[in-house]
């Protein structure tokens, strides 16, 4: 069964409003996630590392006043687009190590359409 | 340069083929290496990991990694229509729970 889950699956939204994507891990603790963006019929794009309890560190050119990433407990990572435009329309993913296994287990993504 | 090449594909197949799936990089820190398969509009799905050089099988599948060549492969044996998806190779220098460096993913499709 899925081990790392994403809410929301799909949001659509007006331009300007802000976007909560939240990603939790579901049966292990990761001090670490990573949010990735992914266009259509291309690869992933690392965004950023979402540390516990330390800020995040930011991808060169991604805006970290746009994208805010808040890493709230052990399990739960969150990804916020502020103030969306039609450009941030994408699919976005998050990824969480598990450790044991060393191996990294990806979220069922969330697409974002900003109208 | 790209630091991960992978053809994008198409690749299209009838079923039951063996299907090659590749990819080149040009980091020789890369130490562990990811095959994931994503369906479209899904999360990518951890398929093969392999750590250093060798082969590793599972079921229809076998990951070689061939670090002097900084060549990857993945083989799919006896491959089915669910097959069907876009295969990413990954790679992380330290462990796959680091940061991982994508390849562009190749799209397979396993004509019935």
């Amino acid at each position: 069964g899925a081990v790392v889950s994403q809410h929301p699956s799909r949001v659509i939204c007006k331009s300007g409003t802000s976007v909560k994507i939240e990603c939790r891990s579901l049966d292990f603790q990761a001090t670490t996630m990573f949010w990735y963006r992914q266009f259509p019929k291309q690869s992933l794009m690392l965004m950023a590392t979402s540390n516990e309890g330390s800020k995040a560190t930011y991808e060169q050119g991604v805006e970290k006043d746009k994208f805010l990433i808040n890493h709230a407990s052990l399990t739960l990572s969150t990804l916020t687009v502020t103030s969306a435009h039609p450009e941030d329309s994408s699919f976005y993913i998050c990824s969480a190590p598990r450790l044991a296994e060393e191996t990294q287990y990806f979220g069922p993504g969330t697409r974002l359409l900003v109208l | 340069q790209k630091e991960v090449e992978q053809d994008p594909g198409p690749l299209s197949v009838p079923e039951g083929a063996i299907v090659s799936l590749n990819c080149t990089y040009s980091n020789s820190a890369f130490q562990y290496f990811m095959w994931y398969r994503q369906y479209s509009r899904k999360g990518p799905e951890l398929l093969m990991y392999t750590y250093s050089s060798g082969n590793k099988e599972d079921g229809r599948f076998t990951a070689q990694v061939d670090k002097s060549s900084k060549y990857i492969s993945l083989f799919i044996r006896d491959s089915q229509p669910s097959d069907s998806a876009t295969y990413l190779c990954a790679m992380s220098e330290t462990n796959a729970g680091n940061m991982l460096t994508f390849g562009g993913g190749t799209r397979l499709m396993v004509k019935p």
